[in-house]
């Protein structure tokens, strides 16, 4: 069975400020999926980014970047110098590549507030 | 650019009311995925469709819930005789196919039942 845990459950940050979004998971698959998405007040999830597990590259994307680590099945997420507009609440989900069906397994989401 | 849809946005029933969500995908898009998410909770996975087919439901969905994709675009889910434990977020989202294609996700439909 799939897990996806994130231990915060609510971030306060000042704006500017750079702030880090943990991620642990757990499968029993070799080759799977990560995700990151954003989801607003308006309740729609927004796709961040998808790695795959034989991907360890981090990556860096404007304010945000990633660490994925699989020593410690990590998948962390950083927003530098963060910015009101980035207040949301933010899911790790994974998805594993055996059979067809790609659900994802969502954690329970982070809650970020970015004050002015 | 056109993304998931989902119609209505919000519906308040009472219990024991049938209620109906639709969901229009991105065009091109042969999976289509149902969630629900409860309030403090991720999204949990409820069914999926690779085009007209329904190829796997979640223990989640009693046989209360139902869902549809006739002609493998858009898909409906119902709800009938909805009880209170049935009130949350319902997501929508669509993918190209494939192994851990990216999803996209529709707004949801809230639902509230009285």
């Amino acid at each position: 069975a799939q897990k996806v845990t994130q231990a915060q459950t609510e971030i306060s940050v000042v704006e500017k400020e750079d702030v880090t979004l943990d991620c642990v998971y757990e499968t029993r698959d070799t080759t799977y999926y990560l995700f990151w998405y954003k989801q607003p007040p308006s309740g729609e999830l927004v796709f961040l980014i998808r790695r795959n597990s034989f991907d360890e590259q981090n990556e860096i994307s404007g304010r945000y970047s990633w660490n994925f680590q699989k020593s410690t099945s990590s998948f962390n997420f950083t927003i530098t110098a963060s910015q009101v507009v980035d207040s949301a609440v933010y899911f790790c989900a994974l998805s594993e590549a055996a059979g067809a069906n790609s659900k994802l397994t969502f954690g329970k989401g982070i809650t970020l507030s970015v004050r002015p | 650019d056109t993304g998931v849809s989902q119609d209505p946005r919000h519906k308040i029933t009472k219990r024991g009311q049938n209620v109906t969500f639709r969901c229009d995908p991105i065009s091109e898009h042969n999976r289509l995925y149902w969630y629900r998410q409860t309030l403090g909770q991720g999204p949990e996975f409820l069914t999926y469709f690779q085009n007209e087919a329904q190829l796997e439901k979640s223990r989640l969905l009693s046989d209360r819930f139902s869902a549809e994709r006739p002609k493998g675009s858009f898909s409906t889910l119902e709800i009938q005789r909805t009880e209170q434990g049935d009130s949350a977020m319902y997501l929508c989202a669509s993918s190209l196919g494939g192994r851990a294609e990216t999803q996209y996700f529709g707004p949801g439909t809230r639902l509230l039942v009285l």
